[in-house]
């Protein structure tokens, strides 16, 4: 057991629909992170956030919005998305964002129709 | 940019005996962090074993142990005495050291398969 919890597990959604996905750390971490993971690639960092402020955002499309309310919980908000954005998107935490490992979540797949 | 390249997308290894899955990294800086992970089936990334750069020594975790070559930029991961529960991706992943940015890469991973 990491300490990451992620929920929903499974998500199946329209490209018209609007979707949260929640993680939640009980690690007392201070850095959070959403990463995706698709079929066949690396797992790539979407967001970090330290101390609820965005810290990196690798140019990941607008339709895709974080938020994080508090050192615990981190969102990713989903509007209007497109088929090719079906992944596993995960979610870890770590101490802080500069050199400490990484404990991740279980992930939530998601399916876009 | 630093990639990270694990050449073996699937292995597989008998129980009980010993396996190693390779990675290579590139990159220009001389202080980070290295790591395997493996996310059974089940999905759950795991942390199984963590190497800092500057230290000589190579880590181990029980059955776990890695093959830390900072010259060659490789750093090869070996499990003893395979287990069924070993069953999994084995992802190697970098991160430079400091900074307020967590840019954790990975490696597109090694599926490995424990048989019976």
């Amino acid at each position: 057991e990491t300490g990451v919890t992620q929920t929903p597990r499974h998500l199946v959604m329209g490209m018209t629909n609007k979707k949260s996905l929640k993680c939640e750390q009980h690690l007392g971490h201070n850095a959070m992170y959403w990463y995706k993971q698709s079929a066949k690639k690396p797992l790539e960092l979407m967001f970090v956030y330290s101390l609820e402020e965005r810290v990196e955002n690798n140019s990941v499309p607008s339709r895709f919005s974080p938020e994080c309310p508090n050192s615990s919980h981190l969102f990713l908000h989903l509007h209007t998305l497109q088929p090719e954005d079906s992944a596993l998107y995960l979610c870890a935490s770590s101490q802080g964002p500069g050199t400490d490992t990484q404990y991740f979540g279980p992930g939530t797949r998601l399916t876009v129709l | 940019a630093q990639t990270v390249t694990q050449s073996q997308p699937e292995m597989s290894v008998q129980e009980a005996e010993t396996v190693t899955l390779s990675c290579t990294y590139d990159t220009s800086e001389n202080n980070y962090y290295l790591f395997w992970y493996k996310q059974p089936p089940s999905r759950q990334m795991i942390l199984v074993i963590r190497q800092e750069a500057y230290k000589q020594q190579n880590a181990t975790e029980n059955r776990f142990s890695v093959n830390f070559q900072k010259a060659a930029k490789s750093f090869s991961l070996k499990i003893s005495d395979s287990q069924l529960g070993d069953t999994a991706m084995y992802f190697c992943a970098f991160r430079h050291y400091g900074g307020s940015q967590g840019n954790l890469i990975f490696g597109k991973g090694t599926k490995l398969s424990v048989k019976p």
